[in-house]
């Protein structure tokens, strides 16, 4: 069974700390990793995708990929309430169907 | 640009009775189409997926069935609801590389009483 592990949390920062949020995959043969925001009551919406070993970086999001590991991870900088929502880890594991992480909350407190 | 629309946004139906959503994507031709269901509080799981017209494929044993009429139209239903297939349903698309993200549309709030 090819599982996304994640911390539901809730994670709490201060406005304007860093975020970090974790996430482990069980497939090496795992591609493509994703993450996904969620407000309550919304779908999911796109905000970083990264296929290769390393970090990839756009506007305040920072996402990190350990293949060796089988960790990928996202920073959020100088976070905002209005980052408070559910965030998804996601990971295309062989052919076209992705497994979703059951998502870790995020507070941002102003 | 590609948007992708659900319909309806919300259901209520009682136990038994039968259902249809319906997705349909717009910007785009002959993409990855997938039915998911969120749990209250819980995460995504994935219902049906299609790589092309009249070609699904089931990921769980459910009363649940999908079709796909047209290239870019992904229908879900059931002949008889029950309490447990109360959810979130969501459609999603995406492109034929293993590579590419998917985009979701609004979904459908369903509760079965």
């Amino acid at each position: 069974q090819k599982e996304v592990e994640q911390n539901s949390g809730p994670l709490s920062v201060p406005e304007g700390a860093i975020a970090s949020l974790n996430c482990t995959y069980s497939d090496r043969g795992s591609q493509s990793f994703f993450w996904y925001r969620q407000y309550s009551g919304k779908s999911p919406e796109l905000i970083m995708f990264i296929y290769s070993n390393g970090d990839k970086e756009d506007g305040r999001f920072t996402a990190q990929l350990n293949k060796a590991s089988q960790y990928v991870s996202l920073l959020i900088r100088d976070s905002q309430p209005s980052d408070s929502a559910t965030y998804l880890c996601a990971v295309i594991s062989g052919g076209f169907k992705t497994i979703f992480g059951a998502g870790t909350r995020l507070f941002v407190k102003a | 640009s590609q948007t992708i629309h659900q319909w309806p946004a919300t259901l209520v139906q009682p136990v038994g009775s039968p259902l249809s959503l319906e997705c349909t994507v717009e910007g785009t031709s002959n993409p990855n189409l997938y039915w998911y269901r969120q749990a209250a509080g819980r995460g995504l799981q994935l219902l049906f997926y299609s790589v092309g017209i009249g070609q699904i494929s089931s990921e769980v044993p459910q009363n649940l069935s999908a079709s796909r009429p047209q290239d870019r139209q992904f229908i879900l239903s059931s002949k008889k609801l029950l309490l447990s297939d109360s959810g979130f349903y969501l459609c999603a698309w995406g492109g034929q590389s293993s590579y590419n993200e998917q985009f979701f549309g609004p979904g459908t709030r369903l509760t079965v009483l």
